[in-house]
C-alpha cells in the first residue's frame, strides 16, 4: 500500500484478554517504530525496530508488552492481561533511515484504538 | 528530567500574527529534530526537521536549533486558523525518536 496500515482501527476488549495489533510499514521501509497516545497525551515511546538490528525496547512500560517483527516488514504488538490503563491510541511509524548521521521523516498508520473494559 | 520537554499551553495568538513554539531535549548526542503537527483526533505529520544549528525556513515555517543550549524552537508566521492544531517536538536518539508531550496552538479569526 501507500501508507503505513494497521489493524484493527478500533479494539474493544474484556479486561485480562490478550490483544495483538498489527502494523504494515511503507513498502522497503526499515525503521518502525510504535507508539502510545493516551487521551490529551503525547506519543509514549514503546519500541523501535531497525533492520536486523536488535530492537530498543526501553519504552516497553512492562513484561505484558512484546513486539515482534517478522520479515523485516509487518510487526505486531502483543499485550497480554490487559488492563484498564492499556486503552490509548497505538501508533505506528516506519522510516527509510539513510546513514548513521540523517534521517528521514516517519510517516504514522492511523492507529489502532484500544478500549480495554 | 524528561527527554523532550514542551510547554502544553494552550498558547493563543490571534489570525496574522507570529506563534513561537519551543522545546528542550535532555540528550546532548541527539543529532536529528523534528517537528510535527497533529489535528484533533488524527496522526501527526512532519512539517520540518533540522539537523544544524542555526535556522531553517519553509514557507511560513522557520525551525531553530541551538544544540548548546539543546533548544529548539518553530516560529509560524501569519498564523492562520487552519494551524490549530497540537505541534509535537521529536528528537532522534540513536535509535528511537522520542517525541515531547505537544504544544496545542490556538489561533482566533
Amino acid at each position: 500500500g501507500a501508507g503505513v496500515s494497521q489493524s484493527p482501527s478500533n479494539k474493544v476488549t474484556e479486561k485480562g484478554k490478550d490483544v495483538e495489533l498489527r502494523c504494515d510499514p511503507i513498502s522497503g521501509h526499515t525503521a518502525l517504530y510504535w507508539y502510545r497516545q493516551s487521551l490529551g497525551q503525547g506519543l509514549e515511546f514503546l519500541i523501535y525496530f531497525q533492520g536486523n538490528s536488535a530492537p530498543d525496547k526501553s519504552g516497553l512500560p512492562s513484561d505484558r508488552f512484546s513486539a515482534e517483527r517478522t520479515g523485516g516488514s509487518v510487526s505486531t504488538l502483543t499485550i497480554q492481561r490487559t488492563q484498564q490503563e492499556d486503552s490509548a491510541v497505538y501508533l505506528c511509524a516506519s522510516s527509510s533511515p539513510q546513514g548513521a548521521s540523517a534521517d528521514t521523516e516517519a510517516f504514522f498508520g492511523q492507529g489502532t484504538r484500544l478500549t480495554v473494559v | 528530567q524528561k527527554e523532550v520537554e514542551q510547554n502544553s499551553g494552550p498558547l493563543s495568538v490571534p489570525e496574522g500574527a507570529i506563534a513561537s513554539l519551543n522545546c528542550t531535549y535532555s540528550d546532548r548526542g541527539s543529532q536529528s529534530f523534528f517537528w510535527y503537527r497533529q489535528y484533533s483526533g488524527k496522526s501527526p505529520e512532519l512539517i520540518m526537521f533540522i539537523y544544524s544549528n542555526g535556522d531553517k525556513e519553509d514557507g511560513r515555517f522557520t525551525a531553530q536549533l541551538n544544540k548548546a543550549s539543546q533548544y529548539v524552537s518553530l516560529l509560524i508566521r501569519d498564523s492562520q486558523p487552519s494551524d490549530s492544531a497540537t505541534y509535537l517536538c521529536a528528537v532522534k536518539r540513536r535509535t528511537a525518536l522520542i517525541f515531547g508531550k505537544g504544544t496545542t496552538l490556538s489561533v482566533s479569526s
